[in-house]
């Protein structure tokens, strides 16, 4: 089984700055996609950034970039030139994609509450 | 815009009184599933579908039911509500088992 924490509970960033969610997770897959969702206050959880296990090469969407080390099992969220609309719970989150009982199932780490000031 | 769809947004009912929640989609994905969200937590899943073939978590109560009569739609059911079963219930979908999953709105439930 698969296990994905979030050590931050709360951060907070002055708009503009650019703030690091971390992530962990612990997994004996090998094929396996990590991914970041924001979940804005009463609002949809949306996918910010996805990573494949297999590339060596860091996603990258905009402003949002993640830190994959694997052999670290480690997976952190950048958020540059933070904005005001950023505000919300971010989720961390696994998926393996082969074969097996975890086949399909999201793991979810803990979340943290990420506030952008004015 | 494909999108997932959730209806009502918010559902109330009583102590024990079924209730129905939907879910439909424009994606024409394979995977259907079902979350519960607390307040401040992360999504537990429910079930899911793929295609016609169901699947439950093992600590899904079964007071919880689902059904999907085609592609586009999948309703959760509650058989009778309890108090701790007042939640947000999120539905998903994904093309494929291991593909990313896009969320619908949510629907929250308050349970008097």
């Amino acid at each position: 089984a698969q296990t994905v924490t979030q050590s931050q509970p709360e951060m907070s960033v002055q708009e503009a700055e650019t703030v690091t969610l971390s992530c962990t997770y612990d997994t004996s897959e090998n094929n396996y996609y990590l991914f970041w969702y924001k979940q804005p206050p009463s609002r949809q959880m949306i996918l910010v950034i996805r990573q494949e296990a297999y590339k060596q090469q860091n996603a990258t969407e905009n402003r949002f970039s993640v830190n994959f080390q694997k052999a670290a099992k480690s997976f952190s969220l950048k958020i540059s030139d933070s904005q005001l609309g950023d505000t919300a719970m971010y989720f961390c989150a696994f998926l393996a994609n082969a074969g097996g009982t975890s086949y399909g199932k999201l793991t979810f780490g803990q979340g943290t509450i990420l506030t952008v000031h004015p | 815009d494909a999108m997932v769809i959730q209806n009502p947004r918010y559902q109330v009912t009583q102590f024990g009184k079924p209730v129905t929640l939907s879910c439909s989609q424009t994606l024409n994905h394979n995977v259907m599933y079902w979350y519960q969200q607390k307040s401040s937590q992360a999504p537990k899943l429910l079930f899911h579908y793929y295609d016609k073939d169901f699947n439950n978590e093992a600590d899904t109560p079964d007071n919880f039911q689902s059904r999907r009569p085609n592609t586009s739609f999948c309703f959760l059911d509650i058989r009778s509500p309890g108090l701790g079963d007042a939640a947000m219930y999120l539905c998903a979908t994904s093309w494929d088992r291991g593909g990313e999953q896009y969320f619908g709105p949510g629907t929250r439930l308050t349970v008097t």
